[in-house]
């Protein structure tokens, strides 16, 4: 059984940097599979922040102009989402995904509530 | 960004009907169109995916059909348990991967 959990700080200041790790279980990270990071807030709704393909590709929406760093950790089966100079406007739920590009997102994780404030 | 419409953006139904919801991409996008079913304070749940590929474990009552910009998915008996907001995604473009705005559908 596929499982995801995100960790991270849920209060973040303006212009500081979001940071957030998500612990997978049930599959390996380094597995025929892409991961994502997709957030969601009253004001956006579901937004796909980004993802890691199988090959290791890095593919992020350009919507966030070039703040994000998505990355794996393979020895301890996680993924990471850094996202820098965050405004109010980044504040949401943010879900870790197995899934990505011409495919489908069938697990998520429970979802991390991060503020900027 | 290929941009997902749907409509509409809520419902009022009764258990035991039948529920169509729409989704329209600004392109073509084949089949990549994936549904979602989501509650409150819950991540999304997967129910369809390549436009008409039922998920496992997923209640048949749950179809989807549709190709290139048109999609739709319907709930055939509406169940207590089916009460939630909608979403489809399209997996087509590298670009963004994107959502509709979601559709609510409520209790009559």
């Amino acid at each position: 059984q596929v499982q995801l959990q995100e960790s991270g700080p849920g209060l973040v200041k303006p212009s500081g940097t979001l940071s957030l790790t998500c612990a997978v279980s049930g599959d390996s990270i380094s597995s025929s599979q892409w991961w994502s990071w997709v957030r969601q807030s009253p004001g956006r709704g579901l937004e796909w922040i980004g993802g890691v393909s199988q090959g290791g590709r890095n593919h992020d929406n350009a919507s966030f102009k070039s703040r994000v760093t998505i990355s794996v950790d393979k020895s301890k089966n996680e993924l990471s989402l850094i996202l820098t100079s965050v405004t109010v406007a980044d504040t949401a739920v943010y879900y870790c995904a197995r899934g990505g590009y011409q495919s489908r997102f069938d697990h998520w994780g429970q979802g991390s509530l991060v503020t900027v404030s | 960004d290929i941009q997902m419409t749907q409509s509409p953006s809520s419902l009022s139904a009764s258990v035991g009907d039948r529920v169509t919801i729409a989704c329209r991409a600004s392109l073509s996008i084949d089949r990549y169109l994936n549904w979602y079913q989501q509650k409150a304070g819950k991540a999304p749940k997967l129910l369809i995916y390549s436009a008409s590929t039922l998920h496992s474990g997923v209640p048949s009552r749950f179809s989807g059909s549709g190709s290139g910009t048109d999609f739709t998915l319907t709930i055939n008996g509406l169940q207590p348990e089916d009460f939630a907001t909608y979403y489809c995604q399209q997996s087509y473009s590298t670009l963004s991967l994107t959502f509709g705005g979601g559709t609510k559908v409520e209790i009559k």
